[in-house]
């Protein structure tokens, strides 16, 4: 069966620093991946998303991440945070075996930004 | 910019009880959603909902839960006899027939006393 991993539970930052969030997917074939943000009391926004082709791929809020089959890897990175990226972070990739592109989430990764 | 969303944002309940959680999705969207995330665990699956019928669902949603959609806007989400593990926050998603990414809705968070 699919699966998510996102290793880190939370994570701390200053302002200003570079972010990467790690997410690792278990699937045989080429997945639709995606990333999440919910700040306190949203709903989940979409980030960005892969289907396929470039292996970077640049989203909404300065957020870009990677595919690298090899690793099984789609993390996100920043290269500067604001305190407004506080929030909690979700990787997700569509279930295939489904009928209906439902997702298969990670557990989430909480980001703390300090000043 | 079109949004999902979802009704009440917080519903408390008593054991037993049935509850009806409302979700609007985008409104040209044809695949509809519920997931739910109990505290500290994953966003689930629950089930998916097409051409007015359930389309997949997973081994959660069981015959204490139900879908509808009464009307062309709404997308409701019924438990019939909550227990105390039904608390968590239900999302409501939807997205078009071609794409794969879905749209979410800010959540109802039930808790079940």
């Amino acid at each position: 069966a699919q699966s998510v991993t996102q290793p880190d539970i939370h994570i701390t930052v200053s302002e200003g620093a570079s972010l990467e969030l790690r997410c690792n997917y278990s699937y045989g074939a080429t997945p639709y991946l995606f990333w999440y943000v919910q700040s306190p009391g949203q709903g989940l926004q979409l980030l960005l998303k892969y289907f396929s082709g470039d292996t970077l791929v640049q989203g909404i809020k300065g957020f870009e991440a990677e595919f690298k089959r090899s690793q099984s890897s789609f993390n996100l990175r920043k290269p500067s945070v604001h305190w407004s990226d506080a929030a909690e972070y979700f990787c997700a990739v569509v279930d295939l075996w489904g009928s209906q592109g439902n997702l298969i989430f990670g557990k989430g990764t909480k980001l703390s930004v300090k000043p | 910019e079109p949004e999902v969303t979802q009704t009440p944002s917080h519903q408390v309940t008593q054991m037993g009880q049935e509850v009806i959680l409302r979700c609007v999705p985008i409104s040209n969207h044809l695949y509809f959603y519920w997931y739910r995330q109990i505290l500290g665990q994953k966003v689930e699956f629950l089930v998916s909902f097409y051409n007015n019928e359930i389309s997949e669902k997973s081994e959660i949603f069981d015959d204490q839960f139900s879908v509808e959609r009464p009307d062309g806007s709404n997308f409701t989400l019924k438990i019939r006899s909550t227990k105390l593990e039904d608390s968590a926050m239900y999302f409501c998603a939807s997205k078009t027939g071609t794409a794969y990414e879905q749209y979410f809705g800010p959540g109802t968070r039930l808790t079940v006393t």
